[in-house]
């Protein structure tokens, strides 16, 4: 089985802090995603990659960054933390080809205070 | 992209069948129909999906109208397990499989 693999469950950060969230896949995916979501606006798509240092903004990407150096590993950057942050991310991934899947990991909660 | 529209929520008894339509009347001919479900707490779980003819797989059955304007996720004996929100979601060819989510359908199961 596919397993996502998300550092934290749960995370705690101050207004204005660097925040890294970390994301390791173990299928060697080409393509990887990150999410977040929040109540009554669903699961919105922040950046996603589809392959090692290449990227490509999704549907909000303000206010975020990505790193992707090796390709088992995504990482979501706020550089500076706000309040509007706080929310539940999702990191997926997916193999090459129109008809695969996306698989999740279990979500990293974020709260900026 | 295609949207699609799913009913906002669903009813069912434990051990009978429940079937969740969703309608895509947009849908262009290379977009694939996906089917994920989240259940409380827990990312979005891949359920099944498909272009144009019914699938089967162990969670489920998709099954794909003629026109493809609409699909329908069969689970065949809901279980207490199922209750979750569904998702339909039309993925295109050329998109990187990336997902644009839905509101989904909540599925309640009683016992």
């Amino acid at each position: 089985d596919v397993k996502v693999t998300q550092s934290s469950r749960y995370l705690v950060k101050r207004t204005g802090e660097k925040v890294f969230l970390e994301c390791v896949q173990d299928m060697d995916h080409e393509n990887m995603f990150w999410y977040r979501q929040d109540p009554g606006l669903g699961l919105r798509l922040i950046y996603f990659s589809y392959d090692v240092k290449m990227k490509e903004k999704g549907d909000i990407p303000e206010g975020y960054s990505v790193s992707r150096e090796k390709k088992e590993r995504f990482s979501l950057i706020l550089e500076s933390a706000s309040t509007n942050q706080t929310s539940m991310y999702l990191c997926a991934s997916r193999g090459r080809g129109s008809n695969q899947p996306q698989h999740f990991g279990d979500g990293t909660r974020l709260s900026i205070l | 992209d295609a949207k699609t529209t799913q009913p906002n929520s669903m009813e069912s008894n434990e051990e009978e069948p429940v079937h969740l339509p969703c309608n895509h009347s947009t849908i262009s001919g290379t977009d694939y129909i996906h089917w994920y479900r989240q259940l409380p707490s827990q990312g979005p779980e891949y359920v099944i999906h498909g272009l144009t003819s019914n699938v089967n797989n162990r969670m489920a059955s998709l099954a794909i109208a003629e026109d493809r304007k609409s699909s329908t996720l069969i689970l065949h004996r809901a279980t207490l397990r199922d209750a979750a929100v569904y998702y339909c979601i039309l993925v295109g060819g050329t998109s990187y499989g990336k997902l644009t989510f839905g509101q989904g359908t909540i599925l309640t199961v009683h016992p």
